[in-house]
């Protein structure tokens, strides 16, 4: 079965400075692996997404993601963090077998001061 | 193009009563997922359902239930509410069987009083 481990629940940092959130997920096979964001009482927004290929995705609202299968990761990274990149960003996981089925680790909300 | 809607946003009902939310995915998806999401167990997955089949299921007792139509649109049921099935209810479309990513929609408030 699938599982995914973000294991920073709160995360703060100031304006400008580099952000790098953890996932670790846990699947026999080669995942789809997501990172959404999520704002507060809103759904959840898809920022990047790795199906195969290279293993540096690039996403939206400047944020990259790196696959290591080494390392079971899939760590999000943004170089100058934004007040607006204030939010809760969850990891999620995904495999063929289970149809559309995604597994979500527990999710990171980020601070930023200012 | 529209994305995923739900509705209706908020929704408040009362412990023994049961509720149904709607969900239209956006226009030529045919899979719809729903996931409930509270602060303790986080997000879940609850059921999928591609062209009116369920084809995936969470691990929910069976007062959850959904349904697909033809126009791909969903609904889920709750029968029996309890107080712990308080949540936001989030439905996600996808493109179609095999998998592709997934778009959620801005979800359903459940407050069970």
């Amino acid at each position: 079965a699938q599982s995914v481990t973000q294991p920073d629940i709160h995360i703060t940092v100031s304006e400008g400075a580099s952000l790098e959130l953890r996932c670790n997920y846990s699947y026999g096979a080669t995942p789809y692996l997501f990172w959404y964001v999520q704002s507060p009482g809103q759904g959840l927004q898809l920022l990047l997404k790795y199906f195969s290929g290279d293993t540096l995705v690039q996403g939206i609202k400047g944020f990259e993601a790196e696959f290591k299968r080494s390392q079971s990761s899939f760590n999000l990274r943004k170089p100058s963090v934004h007040w607006s990149d204030a939010a809760e960003y969850f990891c999620a996981v995904g495999a063929e077998e289970y149809g559309n089925k995604l597994v979500f680790g527990a999710g990171t909300i980020l601070r930023v001061k200012s | 193009k529209a994305g995923v809607t739900q509705t209706p946003r908020y929704l408040i009902k009362t412990r023994g009563q049961q509720v149904t939310l709607s969900c239209s995915p956006i226009s030529g998806h045919r899979s719809v997922s729903w996931y409930q999401q509270t602060p303790g167990q986080g997000l879940q997955f609850l059921f999928e359902y591609f062209s009116e089949t369920q084809r995936n299921k969470g691990n929910f007792p069976g007062r959850f239930s959904g349904r697909q139509f033809s126009n791909s649109r969903s609904e889920m049921n709750v029968s029996t509410l309890e107080l712990g099935d308080s949540a936001l209810y989030l439905c996600a479309s996808s493109l179609a069987g095999e998998f592709t990513e997934a778009f959620f929609g801005q979800g359903t408030r459940l407050t069970v009083v």
